[in-house]
């Protein structure tokens, strides 16, 4: 099975900051990665797909770059509402649809 | 706009069936594929499974021998069972709409609309 691993696991930053959290899958998974964005009591929303792909209506400070085992998603210039939880997920191989631990990225 | 909205009770007895519908409004369910997705409180995702409007399904091969996930297109609804639930399944359920397209020449997946999600406690 496909394992998921993201780091840090948390991220202090400030306002205007410029960030990067990585994924890391335990095989190839070309560009079978997507990026969402979880605040606390909300569902996940959608940023990045297919590794480097905007998703409609996202601001363009997200980025998503990577391909094979490493992906990264970097935030250019932190807004107070980037201050949230982002997850990576695979749709390549077993387990469907696996999803990264999280990186909570705090104030 | 798609909108997503889970229902189903909150609470579950343990060794009984987790039964949740999630009702689509704003577009069809035909022509997508449909899913369930879960997370115990304070801790990540996991994909349960997902169903195509026709019919067709794919589980999380952890929760195969438990799970069922059923479609009614004339009410726009899909639904998900787990069978003896434990404390263990008590997570809040979202359903999701799984979209796809071809992009640098492949075909690429991604969970785009959510619902709410409903919180499911496992206990006597």
């Amino acid at each position: 099975d496909i394992q998921m691993t993201q780091s840090p696991s948390s991220l202090s930053a400030s306002v205007g900051d410029r960030v990067t959290i990585t994924c890391r899958a335990s095989q190839s998974i070309s560009t079978y990665l997507n990026w969402y964005q979880q605040k606390p009591g909300k569902a996940p929303k959608l940023l990045i797909y297919a590794a480097s792909n905007l998703q409609s209506g996202v601001p363009s400070r997200f980025s998503g770059s990577g391909s094979g085992t490493d992906f990264t998603l970097t935030i250019s210039g932190l807004q107070p509402e980037d201050f949230a939880t982002y997850y990576c997920q695979q749709s390549h191989s077993t387990p469907l649809y696996a999803f990264g631990q999280g990186t909570k990225l705090e104030i | 706009q798609v909108q997503l909205q889970e229902s189903g009770p909150g609470l579950v007895k343990p060794s009984e069936t987790l039964s949740l519908t999630c009702t689509v409004s704003g577009g069809s369910i035909s022509s997508y594929y449909w899913s369930w997705i879960r997370q115990p409180p304070g801790k990540g995702l996991e994909w349960i499974g997902y169903i195509y409007y026709s019919g067709s399904t794919n589980y999380n091969p952890s929760l195969k021998s438990r799970v069922t996930v059923s479609v009614d297109t004339s009410k726009n609804q899909f639904s998900l069972r787990l069978s003896s639930v434990t404390a263990a399944d008590t997570a809040v359920y979202y359903c999701a709409r799984l979209s796809g397209l071809y992009t640098s020449g492949s075909y690429q997946t991604y969970f785009d609309y959510w619902g709410q999600g409903t919180l499911v406690t496992v206990s006597s």
